[in-house]
């Protein structure tokens, strides 16, 4: 089955800098990979997803790559304020959609 | 409705003793998905419904766990004999369509909070 791994578990950053998370995936067949942002609480969100055909796909603050050669992808969050502290997760699909175990962010103001 | 509703948000239960958890998806998602998450912990897959069949059943952790579906709605997760180690949010989520579909997006309920004690 798919096994997707995510780094860092943990991550901190100055309010105003980048943060970026990094996943790998197994499973070539993948071809659908979301992020989730869960805050505190609450139910995981989308907030952003990119297909296989596509190597990066952007929204405001948000960016996600995929390297479907290397299986990998990353999201990107540039210009961090504190409401974007929250537990992050990535996935892939294969047979079923496979969890990161989550990056906790933390934007200190 | 409008979102993927679970009940109940809590619960707290007796070691030893069964508890049922409800989920009722959007309307019109053929797929159901049940999630377990432990405290500070990521989202363990335990059983995807597409329709009222269970393709993948691989996650549930032991035979005290059983997973319902019926009228290709509601879905309703029974732990028996619940143990400490049950303690965790259980996430519901409903797709559109199957996994294998590009692009298919899930969404989560807000989850039940269980707790054996």
């Amino acid at each position: 089955g798919e096994n997707v791994e995510q780094h860092p578990s943990t991550l901190s950053v100055q309010e105003g800098d980048s943060a970026v998370i990094k996943c790998t995936y197994s499973d070539s067949a993948s071809n659908y990979f979301p992020w989730y942002k869960q805050e505190l609480g609450k139910r995981p969100q989308l907030i952003i997803d990119i297909r296989s055909n596509v190597g990066e796909k952007k929204d405001q603050r948000i960016a996600v790559t995929l390297n479907k050669t290397a299986k990998h992808f990353s999201l990107h969050i540039t210009e961090t304020q504190p409401e974007d502290s929250a537990v992050y997760f990535c996935a892939a699909n294969s047979y079923q959609l496979t969890f990161g175990k989550g990056t906790k962010l933390s934007v200190i103001p | 409705g409008a979102g993927v509703s679970q009940s109940p948000s809590n619960k707290v239960t007796e070691k030893g003793k069964d508890v049922e958890l409800r989920c009722d998806p959007i309307s019109g998602h053929t797929a159901l998905y049940w999630y377990r998450q432990s405290l500070g912990q990521g989202l363990e897959f335990l059983i995807y419904f597409q329709g009222n069949s269970a393709p993948d059943k691989s996650g549930l952790p032991s035979d005290r766990f059983s997973a319902e579906r019926t009228g290709g709605s509601v879905s309703t997760l029974t732990i028996q004999r619940t143990q400490q180690e049950d303690s965790a949010v259980y996430l519901c989520a409903s797709s559109g369509q199957g996994p294998r579909r590009n692009g298919n997006t899930i969404y989560f309920g807000e989850g039940s909070w269980l707790t054996v004690v």
